[in-house]
């Protein structure tokens, strides 16, 4: 079976650049999708095909996917930001979901 | 606007089959591969499956023998039966469509949840 790996944690200071990382092999032939998941609420979809903003998400979250690493970059990141943040991928046959990681805003 | 909403028992014994089902307003449900994902208590998200349109599904191999999704008799709707259910089992389930009628992943658009329990 496919595996995205994700680091479990990630600090950054309000304002500063976050980046969080998804690791699978050759990741970067793959379409790369993230979410965001605050306590208690359903996952939102904050960055799909690699680079792809949905509507209503801020210009502050990008993307960049290739060889065998995803990233997921927040710019000026706000206290708002602070939440679980998922990656996935479609292998080919199944839907897989990185581990997942914490963003701390502190 | 397109709205999902889960439905069914929150509390399943062991060894019982759950079973859900998930409403979908503002949408066709005679388009896209509609998903089911769980998560356990305090873990990430997991797959479990989807069902499209025609009736095909594609199953995460981890529950390939357990599990069941079809399309509901009012075409408003469609199911996941889990069978022989375990405590390993008892997790917060969605269900959820993917952003084109061509994407298998990238859901933005998610029910609530509901939190089931598997418990003798």
């Amino acid at each position: 079976s496919y595996d995205l790996t994700q680091p479990p944690s990630v600090s950054v200071s309000p304002g500063q650049t976050a980046s969080i990382t998804c690791s699978g092999d050759k990741l970067g032939n793959k379409y790369a999708t993230w979410y965001q998941q605050k306590p208690g609420q359903s996952p939102i979809l904050v960055l799909y095909q690699d680079t792809k903003r949905p509507s209503g998400i801020p210009e502050r979250f990008s993307g960049s996917n290739s060889g065998n690493t995803a990233t997921l970059t927040i710019s000026g990141t706000q206290a708002m930001d602070e939440a679980d943040y998922y990656c996935q991928t479609w292998d080919g046959s199944a839907v897989v979901f990185g581990g997942g990681t914490k963003l701390t805003v502190l | 606007q397109v709205q999902l909403q889960e439905s069914g028992p929150g509390l399943v014994k062991t060894s019982e089959t759950l079973s859900l089902s998930c409403a979908v307003s503002g949408d066709s449900i005679s388009s896209h591969h509609w998903s089911w994902i769980r998560q356990s208590p305090g873990k990430g998200l997991e797959w479990i499956g989807f069902v499209r349109y025609t009736g095909n599904t594609n199953y995460n191999p981890s529950f390939n023998s357990r599990v069941t999704m079809s399309l509901g008799t009012s075409k408003k709707q469609f199911s996941l039966n889990l069978r022989s259910v375990t405590a390993a089992d008892t997790a917060i389930y969605y269900c959820a469509r993917p952003i084109s009628e061509t994407s298998r992943g990238s859901f933005d658009v998610w029910g609530q949840g509901i939190m089931v329990t598997v418990s003798s």
